[in-house]
């Protein structure tokens, strides 16, 4: 089946600071969602991207999806405690109707 | 005002039993799904249903099966529960003509 290799598995930064995270796939996907989860909740959704070079942006949030279709990133500006949780990333291949998930990026946000 | 919704929150029970998990949603959406959340916070995917039809994984063990009495409702039954069952498992749903999924909170079940 279709993998997404999200990266990095885990990040620990200074409240402040920005973030980058991505997710690559080595197939086309259509369909790009960035989720975070908190803990002890579900997913919630933060973007959805629908066109190759899309970009997208929620208050402190931008995602953007990758020209070749493989590959799609997120960005948090300024972080903030509440930043903590774990993102993850999730496509619709092409030809699929399920998506795919990524394994997810732990954040720390260093007070 | 809850969109997805689960019951019960935490299930602990013992290997053998059988038990169902509920899962509700009041946006009007056609497809619901549940998913399988590991201790390693990866998600998989165990079926997705609407009102046409049943998609099932293929590695899920045919011990769970979902349950849907109408449109806004999908059930998780699990016969014969094991150690390896216990996770945190998600509702989601779907509206039509779309991919976003919207999760509920999440279950999590402890076999002992």
């Amino acid at each position: 089946g279709q993998q997404l290799n999200q990266s990095p598995q885990s990040m620990f930064i200074q409240e402040g600071e920005d973030v980058s995270m991505n997710c690559t796939s080595s197939s086309i996907f259509n369909t790009w969602l960035w989720y975070k989860q908190d803990p002890g909740e579900g997913p919630v959704l933060l973007i959805a991207l629908y066109k190759a070079g899309e970009l997208t942006s929620n208050g402190r949030l931008t995602a953007q999806f990758g020209i070749t279709r493989k590959d799609s990133f997120l960005n948090i500006s300024a972080s903030i405690p509440s930043d903590v949780g774990i993102y993850f990333c999730a496509g619709l291949g092409a030809g699929s109707y399920q998506l795919t998930f990524g394994k997810g990026t732990k954040l720390s946000v260093i007070p | 005002d809850t969109a997805v919704s689960q019951t019960p929150k935490y299930l602990v029970t013992q290997m053998g039993n059988d038990k169902s998990i509920k899962c509700e949603q009041n946006l009007g959406h056609d497809t619901m799904y549940w998913y399988k959340q590991d201790s390693k916070k990866f998600l998989k995917i165990m079926f997705s249903y609407n009102n046409k039809e049943l998609i099932i994984n293929e590695t899920v063990p045919n011990r769970f099966s979902p349950k849907s009495p109408d449109k806004a409702h999908l059930n998780l039954h699990i016969n014969s529960l094991e150690l390896g069952d216990s996770a945190v498992y998600f509702c989601a749903s779907t509206p039509s003509g779309r991919y976003e999924q919207y999760f509920g909170p999440g279950t999590r079940l402890t076999v002992t």
